[in-house]
């Protein structure tokens, strides 16, 4: 099993320029999770899901927006790319909020 | 120890000895608990977890205590390894709410 998966890796963008991450994962999760890392920080929760057709603000969600539209899959996107969205961002997915959540290995992006 | 701008706080480790990491957490109806490694340029992975009913959970080299009375964690590990070198994480869940919330972390560092 590829687990969890995260498209692309490596981006860079203009300031005001739009994009979305894709997050993929394969093991029938209800729940999945955006987060954003910056350096010498912990993970702070962007937007999450708890199954197919939902979403719900994290605690810093402002300047993105998610979709749930198929179970595998969640997108997190960017409409107006700014500086201060450089970071490095991980997906994770979950069976219930009782079990472990599994990561992918992250998207690392910048924005000049 | 305690956190001072964008640093994380470090410990600092002989190989062979017993470390602890400490977390506290902010949620009191949080009901599960999960220590989570990072290593350099990775995504988190799953150490041990813990449920809000219990105080203290073993596992291979590690044990996690919960003290529910003043929101607090612990991760120790017993005859640290040259290999436990990571960051490390503290996330609390509860049931109710669906988020996985992730505190600051730790850097631990293991000299030969």
């Amino acid at each position: 099993n590829a687990g969890v998966t995260q498209t692309p890796k490596f981006r860079v963008l203009k300031t005001g320029q739009s994009m979305t991450l894709l997050c993929a994962q394969d093991m029938n999760h209800e729940y999945m999770y955006w987060y954003r890392q910056d350096p010498g920080m912990g993970l702070r929760l962007i937007h999450y899901s708890v199954g197919e057709g939902t979403t719900a603000k994290g605690e810093v969600p402002d300047g993105y927006n998610v979709s749930r539209l198929k179970k595998q899959n969640f997108l997190l996107g960017l409409e107006s790319a700014a500086p201060s969205q450089t970071s490095v961002y991980f997906c994770a997915s979950s069976y219930s909020p009782f079990t472990e959540a599994f990561f992918g290995q992250g998207t690392r992006l910048t924005v000049v | 120890g305690e956190s001072v701008g964008l640093h994380l706080p470090t410990l600092s480790v002989q190989e062979g000895d017993n470390s602890i990491i400490n977390c506290a957490y902010s949620n009191s109806a949080s009901d599960y608990f999960i220590w989570y490694k990072q290593e350099s340029g990775k995504g988190p992975q799953f150490i041990i977890d813990i449920r809000s009913n219990m105080d203290k959970r073993q596992g291979q080299r590690v044990t996690v205590l919960l003290n529910k009375t003043v929101k607090h964690l612990s991760l120790q590990i017993a005859a640290t390894q040259p290999g436990d070198s990571a960051v490390y994480f503290c996330a609390e869940s509860y049931n109710q709410g669906g988020k996985l919330i992730f505190g600051q972390g730790t850097e631990l560092s293991v000299k030969p």
